[in-house]
């Protein structure tokens, strides 16, 4: 069946430092992975969305790397600051108009000042 | 331009109730998704709605769990006879047409006593 994984245990290091997530998955064929930011009780929120032809994605602090061969999403925080605190979510999409999103369970980090 | 809105923010319900959670799209969006979290777990596909149309209802439970979203008006999730195991958070996601990125709302978190 389907399955995509993030690290279950908590990340922890320290401001400044360059965070590295990793998202892996089997049993599937994305179009587009994407990263999403949740902090407690809110609904998640966009980061970067990575199609299955490009290998490297930035936006300002973020790096996103899309693997098809590994099956793998490296995604990186540089320069990480306390407020980049929060659970960081992997979700992979089907062709482009499936609309559904499966999602990963996420992994939590913490920066420490 | 407001973003998603979801109301209630929390709703308790005892067994055997009904349970109705409304979803306001982003304005311009016509695609709305509905993701069920529960506790420790990531977030769950259930439904993907466009305008008057179920586009994809394969996260859905096939009995007392039904969507809707009609031409004038929020989406509505609807849960008849809720039970303890229908407690989560339930998220409302919108996207404009032939945009993979979803935009998703607070949330409504539901108690079931």
């Amino acid at each position: 069946s389907q399955k995509i994984e993030q690290n279950s245990e908590a990340l922890n290091i320290q401001e400044g430092k360059t965070a590295t997530l990793t998202c892996n998955y089997t049993n599937y064929s994305p179009a587009y992975l994407q990263w999403y930011r949740q902090d407690p009780g809110r609904g998640p929120v966009f980061l970067l969305l990575i199609r299955e032809n490009e290998k490297e994605k930035r936006k300002e602090r973020l790096k996103v790397t899309f693997d098809t061969t590994l099956k793998q999403s490296l995604f990186h925080i540089t320069a990480s600051q306390p407020a980049d605190s929060a659970t960081y979510l992997c979700a992979l999409a089907g062709s482009s108009n499936t609309g559904k999103l499966i999602f990963g369970q996420g992994t939590t980090l913490q920066v420490k000042p | 331009n407001a973003g998603v809105m979801q109301n209630p923010r929390h709703l308790v319900r005892r067994r055997g109730q009904e349970a109705r959670l409304r979803c306001s799209p982003m304005k311009g969006h016509s695609h709305v998704y509905w993701y069920r979290q529960l506790p420790e777990e990531g977030l769950k596909f259930m439904v993907y709605l466009q305008k008057e149309n179920i586009i994809d209802e394969s996260g859905m439970p096939k009995e007392r769990f039904s969507a809707e979203f009609p031409k004038e008006g929020p989406s509505i999730l609807r849960i008849q006879q809720v039970v303890r195991g229908d407690s989560a958070a339930y998220f409302c996601a919108s996207s404009p047409p032939a945009e993979e990125t979803q935009y998703f709302g607070p949330g409504t978190r539901l108690l079931v006593l």
